[in-house]
């Protein structure tokens, strides 16, 4: 069964600085889709980044990039430039190719932006 | 364009009784997937409809049920409500329901406390 970890609970960093979020997952599968979720406290979900197992580069989103480890299971969202409204859940997520939508989620890492 | 709409947004319960929460997904989108979010358990798929179909399928007991309407609306049911039937439930809705880790649109859930 697929499994997907984030080893940080809390962290919190100053306002502008640069942050990484840590995620490791386990599958058997060759080819999947990997994504990053923000939950700020509306509790809505909202996607800051997705990155398919067959494309070697790294995914980016403006202030958000990944650094995706396929051998390693590794797949870290680094924030850059970070601002208050940054302040949120972020959760690590997996989802294989044929799954229909049945994504598999790591605990969630609760992101402190401090002015 | 509206996004995710899922109402109630809070709901309060005795055990024993049954509920159902609703959904309606973005205009043209067709796939709705439920996920059940608790500080324990953290995110669990529950399940997942395309054009009124049941797709897949989370591992919950029977008493998770849902459906899909013919303009994609979505509802679940959750009868004879325990305790641990609290939780967040997030609704999703996708475009065109190819199941290839398109991008998932989040509603801001339904808040279900059982007393």
């Amino acid at each position: 069964a697929q499994t997907v970890t984030q080893s940080q609970p809390e962290m919190s960093v100053q306002e502008a600085e640069t942050v990484t979020l840590s995620c490791t997952y386990d599958t058997s599968e060759s080819n999947y889709y990997l994504f990053w979720y923000k939950q700020p406290p509306s509790r809505q979900m909202i996607l800051v980044i997705r990155q398919e197992a067959y494309k070697q580069q790294n995914a980016t989103e403006n202030r958000f990039s990944v650094n995706f480890q396929k051998a390693a299971k590794s797949f870290s969202l680094k924030i850059s430039d970070s601002q208050l409204g940054d302040t949120a859940m972020y959760f690590c997520a997996f989802m294989e190719v044929h799954s229909n939508y049945q994504l598999i989620w790591g605990a969630g890492t609760k992101l402190i932006i401090k002015p | 364009k509206a996004g995710v709409t899922q109402t109630p947004r809070y709901l309060i319960k005795t055990r024993g009784q049954q509920v159902t929460l609703s959904c309606s997904p973005i205009s043209g989108h067709r796939s709705v997937s439920w996920y059940q979010q608790t500080p324990g358990q953290g995110l669990q798929f529950l399940f997942e409809y395309f054009s009124e179909t049941q797709r897949n399928k989370g591992n919950f007991p029977g008493r998770f049920s849902g459906r899909q309407f013919s303009n994609s609306r979505s509802e679940m049911n959750v009868s004879t409500l325990e305790l641990g039937d609290s939780a967040l439930y997030l609704c999703a809705s996708s475009l065109a329901g190819r199941g290839g880790g398109e991008k998932l649109f989040f509603g801001s859930g339904t808040q279900l406390s059982v007393l």
